[in-house]
């Protein structure tokens, strides 16, 4: 059963310090999405991969985040320093990059800054 | 720009009842539509998915949807709902350009009352 994987799936950390969140998609997707919910803004996309070209990441604050696909079976999200305002639920989802759009997507991780 | 509005933040019904979830998109040409539900602390998983043809489309765990362009819609039904089906349900709409983004709706949260 292909699944997308995140890891880790729960992260407390102190503000100041560098949060990693990494997502596996599921083999042979060719397209990877990250997105942030929240209570207030609900599902955000953040950024968005292509044969691990990134495409748009225009969802993403520039100046503490960053994301990357080192390769096709792992993506990474990063944010440096972190803030109490990026606490949420950050997701990976991944998808063939066809016509239809469809993604499938991680169980999350979920980010508390102190 | 594409977007999608769920006009109900919250529904509640009794289990046995018939539940009828609205969905509305502004999208310029032929719309790919997505149900997405999210059960607590998980990841979202996909309901259904419309592209074209039948505009009655079948998804999992018994829900269906109807695409009425005239109206712009995409509800979403079950004829009898279980109490398992209380989670947050996501109407999206993808495009069909290069970015092969999908929005997403604001949400409906489903309580089912025993």
């Amino acid at each position: 059963d292909a699944r997308v994987t995140q890891t880790p799936r729960d992260k407390v950390t102190e503000m100041g310090q560098e949060v990693t969140m990494r997502c596996q998609p599921i083999l042979g997707h060719n397209t990877v999405f990250w997105y942030r919910q929240t209570m207030k803004q609900g599902l955000e996309l953040l950024a968005y991969f292509r044969n691990r070209a990134p495409l748009d990441d225009s969802g993403m604050p520039k100046d503490r985040f960053s994301a990357e696909m080192p390769d096709a079976t792992l993506a990474t999200l990063k944010i440096q320093p972190s803030e109490p305002r990026d606490s949420a639920v950050y997701f990976c989802a991944s998808g063939l990059g066809l016509l239809y759009n469809e993604q499938f997507f991680g169980p999350g991780t979920r980010l508390t800054v102190l | 720009a594409q977007s999608v509005t769920q006009p109900d933040i919250h529904i509640t019904v009794s289990e046995g009842a018939s539940l009828e979830l609205r969905c509305n998109y502004s999208y310029g040409a032929t719309p790919y539509l997505f149900w997405y539900v999210q059960s607590p602390g998980q990841g979202l998983q996909l309901l259904l998915k419309y592209f074209s043809g039948d505009t009655l489309v079948q998804g999992i765990k018994g829900f269906e949807a109807e695409f009425k362009r005239s109206q712009s819609s995409f509800n979403l039904r079950k004829p009898s709902v279980h109490w398992s089906d209380a989670a947050e349900y996501f109407c999206a709409v993808g495009s069909a350009g290069s970015a092969r983004q999908l929005t997403f709706g604001s949400g409906t949260q489903l309580t089912v009352l025993p």
